[in-house]
């Protein structure tokens, strides 16, 4: 059974970056027929996909957020990772990472992290 | 980019009735359109993928259908369970949730 954990800090001060890694246990970040995604909610509201990468480190960026966010594959970890800099108290969100997969319609996002609230405040 | 318009945004229902739920895109996306189940203080979980095809393990009373621009997620007969926020999604948009609640 395919499992994802998001692990990183809790608190962000604005202006500074926000760093989040996704352990995926149960599968392989290397498979070819999957993208590895990071979707945020904030309190109270909706779903907001943030973006993907495949394998090959090729990313797919939201374009509201395309400026301020890096990802990043790690094979040898078998982790992805989120980075979103000049965090403001707007990106205070739980934010998910999940597995898409690529080869079926709709291209669902059919595993999810349990999530983690990451608060931006000083 | 492509919007997508969910409705309605809140619904009650009793157990045993059928529920539909709408997703509406403003331009033609075939059948690329998933539905998931939101849980208060959960992870979304997939229920439909690719319009209508359910996903291992989801209850069969759930289905969706449509395609183009028009698309509907049925809950044939309510169980307590399901009472939850629903979402449709389009490769990075989702709707904006439809909460189902008891009446």
């Amino acid at each position: 059974q395919v499992q994802l954990q998001e692990s990183g800090p809790g608190l962000v001060k604005p202006s500074e970056t926000l760093s989040l890694t996704c352990t995926v246990s149960g599968g392989s970040v290397s498979s070819g027929s999957y993208y590895w995604s990071w979707i945020r909610q904030p309190p109270g509201e909706g779903l907001e996909l943030i973006g993907y990468i495949y394998d090959s480190g090729s990313a797919n960026y939201s374009p509201s957020l395309k400026s301020r966010v890096t990802m990043s594959v790690h094979m040898s970890k078998n982790q992805f990772s989120l980075m979103l800099s000049s965090v403001t108290a707007a990106d205070t969100a739980v934010y998910y990472c999940a597995r898409g997969t690529s080869t079926i319609g709709g291209r669902p996002l059919d595993y999810w992290g349990q999530g983690t609230l990451v608060t931006v405040s000083s | 980019d492509i919007q997508m318009t969910q409705s309605p945004s809140s619904l009650s229902a009793s157990v045993g009735d059928r529920v539909t739920i709408t997703c509406r895109a403003s331009q033609s996306i075939i059948n690329y359109l998933n539905w998931y189940q939101q849980k208060p203080g959960k992870a979304p979980k997939l229920l439909i993928y690719g319009a209508s095809s359910l996903q291992s393990g989801v209850p069969s009373r759930f289905s969706g259908s449509g395609s183009g621009t028009d698309f509907t997620l049925t809950i044939s007969s309510l169980q307590p369970e399901d009472f939850a926020t629903y979402y449709c999604q389009q490769s990075f948009t989702f709707g904006q949730g439809t909460k189902l609640e008891i009446k």
